[in-house]
């Protein structure tokens, strides 16, 4: 089976730091990817790591351990346009992406 | 460049009506995947098409749910006789011919809801 565990809910304020994890089991893996969606819009995506280690892009950062299963996204200088639904997603085969359940930011001012 | 299109953006049927989904993907791309969003929750993998061909539908619901992606013309995601279950988020991504699918772009999505 496949399941990518995240947090429901993660708060914070503005100017903060937040990181969101995931955790997976699945029965492939290429890869671990980041998508961000607003309420009621598309997802868009944020950033990739196929390889151990730390990937930046900007306010955000996504790191991998693949002998833990185990993903961050870091998110720095946290803004109000933060506030968003973030999932991962594992690349489990050629073109197959397995999202998580989503972890919903609040940033507050 | 014009991005990911889907229409109709809100669908509403009747239950045992058909529902028609259609995507068009960014100019150039030749992957198309299609996902069902419940609320608060995450997008569900449905069905991967090439032009002409259904590459992987492992996620599709076996019975009136078909998709196809032609020759000339956008990608269509059909469901027949719809239920009260079928209402949801459907987005529509696509990738370029040299991808490995890690990032898709995704259209506005159709919000269906079956009365």
């Amino acid at each position: 089976g496949q399941s990518l565990e995240q947090p429901s809910e993660v708060t914070a304020v503005e100017g903060a730091i937040v990181q969101i994890n995931c955790t997976y089991q699945t029965s492939g893996f290429y890869g671990l990817s980041w998508y961000q969606q607003h309420d009621g819009g598309a997802p868009t995506f944020l950033s990739y790591n196929a390889l151990d280690g730390l990937e930046e892009t900007g306010r955000f950062s996504s790191f991998l351990s693949r002998s833990d299963s185990y993903g961050y996204l870091l998110l720095q200088e946290l803004q109000m346009k933060d506030s968003a639904s973030y999932f991962c997603a594992v690349v489990t085969g050629f073109q197959k992406l397995v999202f998580g359940t989503g972890t919903r930011l609040l940033v507050s001012p | 460049n014009a991005g990911v299109m889907q229409n109709p953006r809100h669908l509403v049927r009747r239950r045992g009506q058909e529902a028609r989904l259609r995507c068009s993907p960014m100019k150039g791309h030749s992957h198309v995947y299609w996902y069902r969003q419940l609320p608060e929750e995450g997008l569900k993998f449905m069905v991967y098409l090439q032009k002409e061909n259904i590459i992987d539908e492992s996620g599709m619901p076996k019975e009136r749910f078909s998709a196809e992606f032609p020759k000339e013309g956008p990608s269509i995601l059909r469901i027949q006789q719809v239920v009260r279950g079928d209402s949801a988020a459907y987005f529509c991504a696509s990738s370029p011919p040299a991808s490995t699918g890690y990032e898709q772009y995704f259209g506005p999505g159709t919000r269906l809801t079956v009365t």
